[in-house]
């Protein structure tokens, strides 16, 4: 069975202040992919990133980074600099080689509420 | 404008009553998939599609039925039988790749509430 782990329910945060969103994963499968989604207020998820299991190198995008460590099984998020259009729900999900008996299931955390204020 | 649309985007539906959500999209997706999201939650898989006239159980699927008789729509049938429908529901479609899944698109989300 596959299982995502996100331990923070919510963080609050000042402007301008680095995030880090922390995300653990649970799998059997030597092959997986790892996402994450941005569920902003209006309420529609968005896509962030994909993963592979064999693809180790963290990874930037403006101010967005991610941290996959294999060997403790995580895959974290942070935001640098923060703002407060970052603020949302954001989700880590898990799609393994045979996930349930689809090669396509997407498992998601329960999700950490964001919040940046001014 | 190529994406997924959800109507309608807010539902009201008395106790009792068997109520669609529609789920079209213009991206050329293989797979469909539905989504059940409760306040402080993440999502659950409902129903999942990967070709037209082929529906799987997701893990809630009681309660629930789909059809697949076109590659753009996958509407979603919410029966008397769910006794808890009020929730946020997704639809999310994806590419289907020999070697692993594509990732998932999400539509807008439709909010059920039943009276």
């Amino acid at each position: 069975a596959q299982k995502v782990t996100q331990a923070q329910t919510e963080i609050s945060v000042v402007e301008k202040e680095d995030v880090t969103l922390d995300c653990v994963y649970e799998t059997r499968d030597t092959t997986y992919y790892l996402f994450w989604y941005k569920q902003p207020p209006s309420g529609e998820l968005v896509f962030l990133i994909r993963r592979n299991s064999f693809d180790e190198q963290n990874e930037i995008s403006g101010r967005y980074s991610w941290n996959f460590q294999k060997s403790t099984s995580s895959f974290n998020f942070t935001i640098t600099a923060s703002q407060v259009v970052d603020s949302a729900v954001y989700f880590c999900a898990l799609s393994g080689e045979n996930s349930g008996g689809s090669n396509y299931k997407l498992t998601f955390g329960k999700g950490t509420l964001l919040t940046v204020n001014p | 404008d190529g994406g997924i649309t959800q109507s309608p985007k807010y539902l009201f539906r008395k106790e009792g009553q068997n109520v669609t959500l529609s789920c079209e999209q213009n991206l050329n997706h293989d797979a469909m998939y539905w989504y059940r999201q409760d306040p402080g939650q993440g999502l659950r898989l409902i129903y999942y599609s990967q070709i037209v006239n082929d529906f799987q159980k997701g893990d809630i699927a009681e309660g629930y039925s789909v059809s697949r008789e076109k590659k753009e729509s996958f509407p979603l049938t919410v029966t008397s039988a769910q006794k808890n429908p009020t929730a946020f529901y997704l639809c999310a479609s994806a590419y289907t790749l020999a070697g692993g899944p594509d990732t998932q698109y999400f539509g807008p989300g439709t909010r059920l509430t039943v009276l």
